[in-house]
């Protein structure tokens, strides 16, 4: 199975704050990474797709970068509504797997 | 706009089989190309995917479960369905289905969760 390893696991930070959060494989996988937002009680919703392609409705202060190993989610700007936890996933091979997850805390 | 929707038993016991059904709608479940899925997510922790089942009925199954799981598709329906076999309370999760277009798209619409315990 490919290991998805997130840093970190979790942060502080304020609203107008910029944050990055980083994904790495344990082996390459293309830019076949996806990233998530899950909020409290609620389903993820996907953010990303294809490493760096934002998804229908996203808004734009969301940025996703990488290719091979090394990934990284950035928020620009971070607004409240922004607060959650954020999962990345590897779709290139089976058995998909995700990140532990990093949550984004208020400061 | 595809919509999901999870329903089955929130208790089951320990040993015995898990089953939900996941109801789609917005689209038909034997559109090309679908694949239908099942992720879980235990009480605070991170996800986990299950399997998933292609419109043709192939199926693909995490190895960690594939001996306990059968996904399979209902067309009439345009329903899919999970079973789990031999629960213990380590499979007590929120239970998410999930669509995505091709083999390697990312999971796009997901099912707002449900809630199985497992316990006597």
């Amino acid at each position: 199975d490919i290991q998805m390893t997130q840093s970190p696991s979790s942060l502080s930070a304020s609203v107008g704050d910029r944050v990055t959060i980083t994904c790495r494989a344990s082996q390459s996988i293309s830019s076949y990474l996806n990233w998530y937002q899950q909020k409290p009680g609620k389903a993820p919703k996907l953010l990303i797709y294809a490493a760096s392609t934002l998804q229908s409705g996203v808004p734009s202060r969301f940025s996703g970068s990488g290719s091979g190993t090394d990934f990284t989610l950035t928020i620009s700007s971070l607004q409240p509504e922004d607060f959650a936890t954020y999962y990345c996933q590897q779709s290139y091979s089976s058995p998909w797997t995700f990140g532990q997850g990093t949550k984004v805390e208020i400061k | 706009q595809l919509q999901l929707q999870e329903s089955g038993p929130g208790l089951v016991k320990p040993s015995e089989t898990l089953s939900l059904t996941c109801t789609v709608s917005g689209g038909s479940i034997s559109s090309s190309s679908y694949y239908w899925g099942w992720i879980r997510q235990p009480p605070g922790k991170g996800l986990e995917w299950i399997g998933s089942i292609y419109y043709s009925g192939s199926t693909y199954y995490n190895p960690s479960l594939k001996s306990r799981v059968t996904i399979s598709v209902d067309t009439s329906k345009n329903q899919f369905s999970l079973k789990l076999s031999s629960v213990t309370a380590a499979d007590t999760a929120v239970y998410y289905c999930a669509s995505h277009y091709n083999w390697n798209d990312p999971l796009a619409y997901w099912g707002q969760g449900t809630l199985v315990t497992v316990s006597s």
